[in-house]
């Protein structure tokens, strides 16, 4: 059974100040690793889909690295703003033959203030 | 359409009632997935489609819990006689490939 980790739970920052999350989830059994915006009410929004060693992805202010070898991504914010605010997921898709399922994590609540 | 579409938003449904859910998933899209959301615990995997046939239904409870994607209609999800821990956000989700999936934003079934 795959399982996925992420911390911290919640996160309160200070409009400006730059912040990571990380994600944890078993080195063996990977084939990608996904993270995604969500905001209640709507839909999860896509940010990066990561599945070799040491990819890094950026977009804009928010950057992820992947390290499959030791099992963990962590996924950064520069300089966060307000519109910021969300909840950011991770999710796993195991090597499992035959599914495409993703395995989630519980996700990491940001809230920036003003 | 661009987006997975859910409907309805929200479902409210006596204990014992039956909750029928519907995705509309991207056109083009021949997966479809559907994860259930309990509180504010993670996403579980339910079940998934390749077309109108059943690809990995091994997080579906064996009982009350159906689902169908038939050509040319919306993919459903069927509760049969629900209970108060069926109380979720049931996303939906399609995807071109077997990689990224597209997400709608929920169904919020509340049972009574």
């Amino acid at each position: 059974i795959l399982n996925v980790e992420q911390s911290p739970q919640s996160l309160h920052v200070q409009e400006g100040d730059s912040t990571n999350f990380t994600c944890s989830f078993p080195s063996s059994n990977f084939y990608a690793l996904h993270w995604y915006r969500w905001e209640t009410a709507k839909s999860p929004e896509a940010l990066f889909v990561m599945t070799l060693n040491g990819d890094e992805k950026k977009k804009g202010r928010i950057s992820a690295t992947l390290n499959t070898k030791e099992g963990y991504s962590y996924l950064y914010i520069k300089g966060s703003q307000p519109e910021d605010s969300a909840t950011y997921l991770c999710a796993c898709s195991p090597t499992t033959s035959g599914t495409y399922k993703y395995i989630f994590g519980t996700g990491t609540r940001l809230k920036v203030l003003a | 359409g661009e987006e997975v579409a859910q409907t309805p938003k929200h479902l409210v449904r006596g204990e014992g009632q039956k909750a029928k859910l519907y995705c509309a998933p991207i056109k083009g899209h021949s997966y479809v997935f559907w994860y259930q959301q309990v509180l504010k615990n993670e996403f579980k995997f339910l079940i998934s489609f390749q077309n109108e046939n059943v690809f990995d239904e091994t997080g579906m409870p064996k009982e009350r819990f159906s689902a169908k994607c038939l050509p040319n209609s919306p993919c459903s999800l069927e509760i049969q006689a629900t209970k108060l821990e069926d109380s979720a956000v049931y996303f939906c989700a399609s995807s071109y490939t077997t990689s990224e999936q597209y997400f709608g934003p929920g169904t919020r079934l509340t049972v009574t």
